[in-house]
């Protein structure tokens, strides 16, 4: 069965520095998620992306975040200058369409420890 | 602004009992879509069941069904004959059906089920 699959599963990154997190959804699919919890939180939207563009994003999702579809098979969410408070399990997502019209799936995510 | 709520951090029940698991919303749309989703330990989230707002009959899969109550803004999901891989987190979620990609997702409910 075909899945969204998402690395690292962990990554350890001291405050300041960059990180690049990566995700291959699933190849059909044309809209790209990143949500994120923050350990004993909700999980929050940030970002969705079609056609090589952001298409919403939430006010999270500020200038220390981008996004893009590098080589036409991974998503990638980079944080430009990781904070502490950005410690948090990142999920990547995929679908065939937008919103409600097909299913949403999501990758196992990736643990950020910020220290 | 839209939120969910899912009262019950955990919950625990016996292999082939039946367990409930809570969640409440607040909305002021009319028209929306609910969900319930299933992360299993260091496994991908996956959709277990959704519903439409404008439905009036609760929606069901398997052993899995939902208590659908608009006016009371309650959305419960039932587990009948539970198993030992119904062992997750669950979490209740909620999307409007037009302008936007966003799911909005409770704390989720950590459900234990034991032989």
């Amino acid at each position: 069965e075909p899945e969204v699959t998402q690395t690292p599963s962990h990554q350890v990154t001291q405050m300041g520095q960059e990180v690049i997190l990566r995700c291959v959804p699933i190849s059909n699919h044309l809209y790209f998620y990143w949500y994120r919890q923050i350990l004993g939180q909700k999980v929050e939207f940030l970002v969705s992306f079609y056609n090589n563009e952001i298409s919403e994003k939430s006010e999270i999702f500020d200038d220390q975040f981008s996004v893009e579809r590098p080589d036409g098979s991974n998503f990638t969410l980079k944080i430009r200058s990781t904070k502490l408070e950005d410690s948090a399990m990142y999920f990547c997502a995929s679908s065939q369409a937008p919103r409600i019209i097909t299913e949403a799936f999501f990758g196992q995510g990736t643990r950020l420890t910020v220290v | 602004a839209q939120t969910v709520t899912q009262s019950q951090p955990e919950m625990s029940v016996q292999e082939a009992e039946t367990v409930t698991l809570s969640c409440t919303y607040d909305t002021s749309e009319n028209n929306y879509y609910l969900f319930w989703y299933k992360q299993p330990p260091s496994r991908q989230m996956i959709l277990v069941i959704r519903q439409e707002a404008y439905k009036q009959q609760n929606a069901t899969e398997n052993r899995f069904s939902v208590n659908f109550q608009k006016a009371a803004k309650s959305f419960s999901l039932k587990i009948s004959d539970s198993q030992l891989g119904d062992t997750a987190m669950y979490f209740c979620a909620f999307m409007k059906p037009y302008n936007t990609d966003k799911l909005i997702f409770g704390t989720g409910t950590r459900l234990q089920v034991f032989p």
